[in-house]
């Protein structure tokens, strides 16, 4: 099984910063990695798929990068809204596998 | 604009089956492009992928719960269930239903619609 890490799990950060968050397969998954944006009590929101591709309405600022085994998500200009957890996700033969978590809140 | 609902008992006994059901609406289940997904995430803690199916009843399912999983479509209530024997209260989270996202370019391997999430809990 492909097994998925996230660093940091917790950041802390003010708006305006630019924030990136790395996540590790535990092998080659090429660029099949997504990134979802959760806040309390709601469902996740897919932000990116194919490891770059920003979902329909997801606002510019965010962008992610990498393919094979590390990837990034990077929020270019913190905004109020974007204080949430992340989750990472590969796919591979239609196994998913979830990271554990990136939760950035207020500095 | 496409929707999905999750429903079921928000209480189920150890060693009982937990049983949900997803409705569709604004959108057929039948479309060829998409598969339909459960994914979990017990209180304060991450989010686990349970399973997923096609229209025509193919299924793929986290090996860690295969044993206990079924998940089944019902096209003419553009409807996709799961159930999950033998549960315990390490069971109890909020299930969430979700599509799996499709591009001109073919599934695109990430979930793009989601349910709001039903708390499931697990005790006598």
């Amino acid at each position: 099984d492909i097994q998925m890490t996230q660093s940091p799990s917790t950041l802390s950060a003010s708006v305006g910063d630019r924030v990136t968050i790395t996540c590790r397969a535990s092998q080659s998954i090429s660029t099949w990695l997504a990134w979802y944006q959760q806040k309390p009590g709601k469902a996740p929101k897919l932000l990116m798929y194919r490891a770059s591709s920003l979902e329909s309405g997801v606002p510019s600022r965010f962008s992610g990068s990498g393919s094979g085994t590390e990837f990034t998500l990077t929020i270019s200009s913190l905004q109020p809204d974007d204080f949430a957890t992340y989750y990472c996700q590969q796919y591979d033969s239609y196994i998913f596998t979830f990271g554990p978590g990136t939760k950035v809140d207020i500095k | 604009q496409l929707q999905l609902q999750e429903s079921g008992p928000g209480l189920v006994k150890p060693s009982d089956t937990l049983s949900l059901t997803c409705t569709v609406s604004g959108g057929s289940i039948s479309s060829s492009r998409y598969y339909w997904g459960w994914i979990r995430q017990p209180p304060g803690k991450g989010l686990e992928w349970i399973g997923s199916i096609y229209y025509s009843g193919s299924t793929y399912y986290n090996p860690s719960l295969k044993s206990r999983v079924t998940i089944s479509v019902d096209t003419s209530k553009n409807q996709f269930s799961l159930k999950l024997n033998s549960v315990t209260p390490a069971d109890t989270a909020v299930y969430y239903c979700a599509r799996l996202g499709y591009t001109s370019s073919g599934q695109h391997g990430a979930f793009d619609i989601w349910g709001q999430g039903t708390m499931v809990t697990v005790s006598s």
